[in-house]
């Protein structure tokens, strides 16, 4: 079974600065996806961005990106320029490729604190 | 688009009764849903993956016979707590998913279910 883990239940940042969120997994899947989802007080899951394995290059969205090491088993997510709006909580996530056996695997979370 | 819906947003009940949760994908069909379920200040797990008009496959330590998927049509999926008890209490998320390449999964807003 695969597991997802998130080493940071808290991190803080001051407003217009940069923080990375951690996140590592185990698989012995070749191939999968990966997604950062970021869950407000509202509770809405909201996708952040996601990553196949079989791309080396790491997804950008916006102010958003991921740095992805396969071998390593590690997808961290960078927030640049945080806003005030980014303040939630944050969940890793993996999704193996077969149909079927796609249910998300969530990691604990991080809760994001965004310092004015 | 790829917006999805659940009834009731939250519900009180009593223990001993049945509680049932609805999830719509509403400008979408969805051959497969998943039921998510959030304890406070904790991770989703996922409970059991519906499959329109096929049983649903339940996650190890999930209830069948307490937790009733039924995913009768392309749009709905219901999920029903028979005889709840206050530790049924959670918050219950679906997640539909789309057919567009990717296979994203679309999450609907969560259900609170507190049962006295």
């Amino acid at each position: 079974a695969q597991t997802v883990t998130q080493s940071q239940p808290e991190m803080s940042v001051q407003e217009a600065e940069t923080v990375t969120l951690s996140c590592t997994y185990d698989t012995s899947e070749s191939d999968y996806y990966l997604f950062w989802y970021k869950q407000p007080p509202s509770r809405q899951m909201i996708l952040v961005i996601r990553q196949e394995a079989y791309k080396q290059q790491n997804a950008t969205e916006n102010r958003f990106s991921v740095n992805f090491q396969k071998a390593a088993k590690s997808f961290s997510l960078k927030i640049s320029d945080s806003q005030l709006g980014d303040a939630a909580m944050y969940f890793c996530a993996y999704r193996s490729p077969y149909v079927g056996a796609d249910g998300l695997t969530f990691g604990k979370g991080t809760h994001l604190i965004i310092q004015p | 688009g790829a917006v999805v819906s659940q009834h009731p947003s939250r519900v009180i009940c009593k223990s001993g009764t049945s509680v049932k949760i609805e999830c719509r994908s509403l400008d979408f069909q969805a051959t497969t849903m998943f039921w998510y379920r959030q304890f406070p200040k904790q991770s989703l797990m996922l409970m059991a993956t519906s499959n329109e008009g096929s049983k649903a496959t339940y996650e190890q330590g999930v209830e069948k016979d307490k937790f009733l998927i039924n995913h009768a049509s392309l749009t709905l999926s219901t999920l029903t707590v028979t005889s709840a008890h206050p530790e049924d209490s959670s918050f219950y998320i679906c997640s539909a998913l789309g057919l567009a390449g990717g296979r994203e999964q679309f999450f609907g807003p969560g259900t609170r279910l507190t049962v006295l």
